[in-house]
């Protein structure tokens, strides 16, 4: 089992919806979480970090955190086609190893 | 949030040539920082956990003595591909972790072909 899984895609949503991004991680002590977004031949950007259970809103994102559902997600609301990239769910496990997801290709149709 | 910067941005090489990455923390110290390796349309693969001081730790499969790395400092770490071959050409990027919660930050990546 991956320590952390995400759906690979590709997901399609028009401008202006919300894309949902969903993560699984197998941890159970896991703390950190994190989302990244990556560019076609660029490298990974941090776009939000997420500790607690709940919600954690920025601008158009929101990540939500589900510990006893070893689950995060990432939510973009007003989707926009400059949003069209690979998002990257990592997570820091109980050894402060950090593990990353393969990524969910995201693409934004005007 | 932290800055880390990667040079070159972009190599080109012959074959058998040896060739130098360089990543420095720009804004804060990184006692450890690590080297990914990622081709076309693939996911970023863990080359390795470099440590300030002492040796680096390698992920299984990669090859210390082709990719040899130097943490010499708390802001540089340098990874070197050996004798290169096309096979090594690939985009590799490094991060650092900063601060309390250990977040970490990638540098812009190294485009490297060897031809």
């Amino acid at each position: 089992q991956k320590e952390v899984e995400q759906n690979s895609g590709p997901l399609s949503v028009p401008e202006g919806a919300i894309a949902s991004l969903n993560c699984t991680y197998s941890d159970r002590g896991s703390q950190s979480f994190f989302w990244y977004r990556q560019y076609s031949g660029k490298s990974p950007e941090l776009i939000m970090s997420i500790y607690s259970n709940g919600d954690k809103e920025d601008g158009r994102f929101t990540a939500q955190l589900n510990k006893a559902s070893q689950y995060v997600s990432l939510l973009i609301r007003d989707s926009q086609p400059s949003d069209s990239a690979t998002y990257l769910c990592a997570v820091m496990g109980t050894g402060n190893q950090f593990y990353f997801g393969t990524g969910t290709s995201l693409t934004v149709i005007p | 949030g932290a800055v880390v910067s990667q040079h070159p941005s972009w190599v080109i090489c012959k074959s058998g040539t040896s060739v130098k990455i360089e990543c420095r923390s720009l804004d804060f110290q990184a006692t450890t920082m690590f080297w990914y390796r990622q081709f076309p349309k693939q996911s970023l693969m863990l080359m390795a956990t470099s440590n300030e001081g002492s040796k680096a730790t390698y992920e299984q499969g990669v090859e210390k003595d082709k990719f040899l790395i130097n943490h010499a400092s708390l802001t540089l770490s340098t990874l070197t591909v050996t004798s290169a071959h096309p096979e090594d050409s690939s985009f590799y990027i490094c991060s650092a972790r900063q601060g309390a919660l250990q977040t970490q930050y990638f540098g812009p990546g190294t485009r490297l072909l060897v031809l």
